[in-house]
């Protein structure tokens, strides 16, 4: 089975931080995804990639950056931490199909 | 872009009953359709999905229709179990599940199995 980690289930950062939040799959998949889970918004896509040093904004990019140096890991960047960027944020990988990460809990404050 | 709409937000029904969740989309160039489940604490697990050259695919008790012309599709859950108990999230995407577009989800279905 595809497996995607996140580093941290949960995180407290305090507003204007930089803040990275780490994505690993062990499947050599291709794309890799990241989403932020809001009540009563359902997830909506900030960035993917589909493949190493490239990246597309997805639908909400405003505030975050990525970073894909290697295949495996995809990272989403906070470059100043706001409250409103307090959310799950959810990664994801895909070949064939989608396979999602436990999700990070960030608490800005 | 893709728009995702679904109902209802949220669906109680007893035990052993069925329970349908529906979803619409705008983007008729989408052909994957895949339904998740996230149970408390984890990410969304896929359940079920089904590609736009199918009309209804089933998994034991879970189904999935899907009407192209109208744009929408359905979940149905039959002899519905407490650990069906989750939010529900239908998605839609244009790139026959390869991955290479993203989803685009609906805002979800809290269902909850009344024992």
């Amino acid at each position: 089975d595809v497996k995607v980690t996140q580093s941290s289930r949960y995180l407290v950062k305090r507003t204007g931080e930089k803040v990275f939040l780490e994505c690993v799959q062990d499947m050599d998949h291709e794309n890799m995804f990241w989403y932020r889970q809001d009540p009563g918004l359902g997830l909506r896509l900030i960035y993917f990639s589909y493949d190493v040093k490239m990246k597309e904004k997805g639908d909400i990019p405003e505030g975050y950056s990525v970073s894909r140096e290697k295949k495996e890991r995809f990272s989403l960047i906070l470059e100043s931490a706001s409250t409103n960027q307090t959310s799950m944020y959810l990664c994801a990988s895909s070949r064939r199909g989608y396979t999602f990460g436990s999700g990070t809990r960030l608490t800005v404050v | 872009g893709e728009n995702v709409e679904q109902h209802p937000s949220t669906l109680s029904v007893q035990e052993g009953d069925s329970a349908v969740i529906k979803c619409t989309y705008s983007d008729s160039a989408s052909n994957y359709f895949p339904w998740y489940k996230q149970e408390l604490g984890k990410g969304p697990q896929l359940i079920i999905d089904i590609r736009s050259n199918v009309g209804e695919k089933k998994d034991q008790r879970i189904a999935v229709t899907l009407n192209k012309t109208a744009k929408h599709f359905s979940l149905h859950i039959t002899e519905t179990q407490p650990e069906d108990s989750a939010v529900y999230f239908c998605a839609a995407s244009t790139d026959s599940g390869g991955g290479a577009d993203g989803l685009t989800f609906g805002k979800g279905t809290h269902l909850i199995i009344q024992p």
